[in-house]
């Protein structure tokens, strides 16, 4: 089956610095890779995705890459601000459903 | 964008009784719907699938005598906790997809506490 990793688990930086998240997967018939910001309590939000038919898409901020060849993706944050602190996870597509990796807390520190 | 409602936000239930979460996709239909649960500071695992129509596909592990799963209708899938025990005290979303192959959009969650 499919199997996604993420590091780091945790992840603090400085405000105004970039974050990078980074997930690998194993199943090479994969081709839809999403990523979910949830903060406490709350349900996981769909921040930014990525087909692999497209190696890069940003939007604003935040970025991800997709290297199929490797199995790897990788969220990005630049200018990162205090209410970005939050658990990300990626997450890969199998079959009808999806696996999610393991998740990030990222701390953003003022 | 695709609403994805999910009640109660919490319930508090004693030992032994049974509690019914129900998931509605709002603005368009859902074939298949997908139950978790999270623990604190873990990820999102999958309990099962829902597919309207018909059986609900369980993971490995979660007992389906224990978590009724019935998708009677495109909007609507329910999970019901049976006998309910302290050890199934969690956070339990609900998700589903307005097409395949595109994003899951996820209830707001329900947090159990059995007492």
């Amino acid at each position: 089956g499919e199997n996604v990793e993420q590091h780091p688990s945790t992840l603090s930086v400085q405000e105004g610095d970039s974050a990078v998240i980074k997930c690998t997967y194993s199943d090479s018939a994969s081709n839809y890779f999403p990523w979910y910001k949830q903060e406490l309590g709350k349900r996981p939000q769909l921040i930014i995705d990525i087909r692999s038919n497209v190696g890069e898409k940003k939007d604003q901020r935040i970025a991800v890459t997709l290297n199929k060849t490797a199995k790897h993706f990788s969220l990005h944050i630049t200018e990162t601000q205090p209410e970005d602190s939050a658990v990300y996870f990626c997450a890969a597509d199998y079959g009808q459903n999806f696996v999610f990796g393991p998740g990030t807390r990222l701390s953003v520190l003022p | 964008g695709a609403v994805v409602s999910q009640h109660p936000s919490w319930v508090i239930c004693k030992s032994g009784t049974s509690v019914k979460i129900e998931c509605r996709s709002l603005d368009f239909q859902a074939t298949t719907m997908f139950w978790y649960r999270q623990f604190p500071k873990q990820s999102l695992m999958l309990m099962a699938t829902s597919n309207e129509g018909s059986k609900a596909t369980y993971e490995q592990g979660v007992e389906k005598d224990k978590f009724l799963i019935n998708h009677a209708s495109l909007t609507l899938s329910t999970l019901t906790v049976t006998s309910a025990h302290p050890e199934d005290s969690s956070f339990y979303i609900c998700s589903a997809a307005d097409r395949g192959n595109s994003p899951l959009h996820f209830g707001n969650g329900t947090r159990l506490t059995v007492t």
